[in-house]
């Protein structure tokens, strides 16, 4: 157990649909990372946020958002859902903001399933 | 831009055998490298790291060597059991951000 929760574990939705993601990182991290692994694109880095800020961006959709909250938990909404966002959607954690010193553990993962 | 291949799997092997799973990087600058590892049904577990050229990381019987001549941390373990039986992931990160680029992942088959 890494100590980082994701819910739901599972989602099924329809297209078009909007579901949000909801991740608690573990206690003491400060910084909160998305990821999405499907099988064409592998595991892709989504956002980065540290304390509520906005810190790393990567390939993240225009119809993805996300926010960190003042208890820094992290939610990830997903809107205007198409089959491709099929995926499993992992969350992250670190006491800091770089990769270097701070190691990153990786929550469950939600599985989204949009039919 | 930024990226890490890894070498195609799945990789099957008999239990004791030796392990090489084949890990390249591109990048601007030096990267931080990683080897995550995924098991059926869970999240990604760190398995080891290195943070500068020359550095050898190890963990449970596995290393890796980051070579900066060669852009390469391979991952290699002497004596594989079942139980490491999973997806390895070879990954590249920066300073200033927590941002991680990941190869595509080797499946790793042990059998008894």
């Amino acid at each position: 157990d890494s100590g980082v929760t994701q819910t739901p574990k599972h989602l099924i939705t329809a297209t078009g649909q909007r579901v949000t993601l909801r991740c608690s990182p573990r206690s003491g991290d400060l910084s909160v990372y998305w990821y999405q692994q499907s099988l064409d694109q592998g595991l892709q880095f989504l956002i980065q946020y540290y304390n509520g800020e906005e810190r790393a961006k990567g390939n993240i959709l225009e119809r993805f958002s996300a926010q960190q909250f003042p208890d820094l938990h992290s939610e990830l909404n997903l809107s205007s859902l198409e089959l491709g966002d099929s995926a499993l959607y992992f969350c992250a954690s670190s006491v800091g903001q770089g990769s270097y010193y701070n190691e990153q553990f990786f929550g469950p993962g939600t599985r989204l399933t949009v039919l | 831009g930024n990226s890490v291949t890894q070498m195609e799997g799945p990789v099957t092997l008999s239990e004791e055998a030796f392990l090489t799973i084949n890990c390249t990087y591109t990048a601007t600058g030096y990267p931080s490298l990683f080897w995550y590892v995924q098991y059926p049904g869970e999240g990604l577990q760190l398995l080891l790291k290195a943070t500068k050229a020359d550095d050898k990381g190890s963990n449970k019987g596995f290393e890796a060597t980051y070579r900066k001549e060669t852009t390469s941390f391979h991952l290699e373990k002497g004596s594989v059991q079942v139980s490491d039986s999973a997806v390895y992931f070879c990954a590249q990160g920066s300073s200033n951000t927590g941002k991680l680029i990941f190869g595509q992942g080797t499946t790793l088959q042990v059998k008894p």
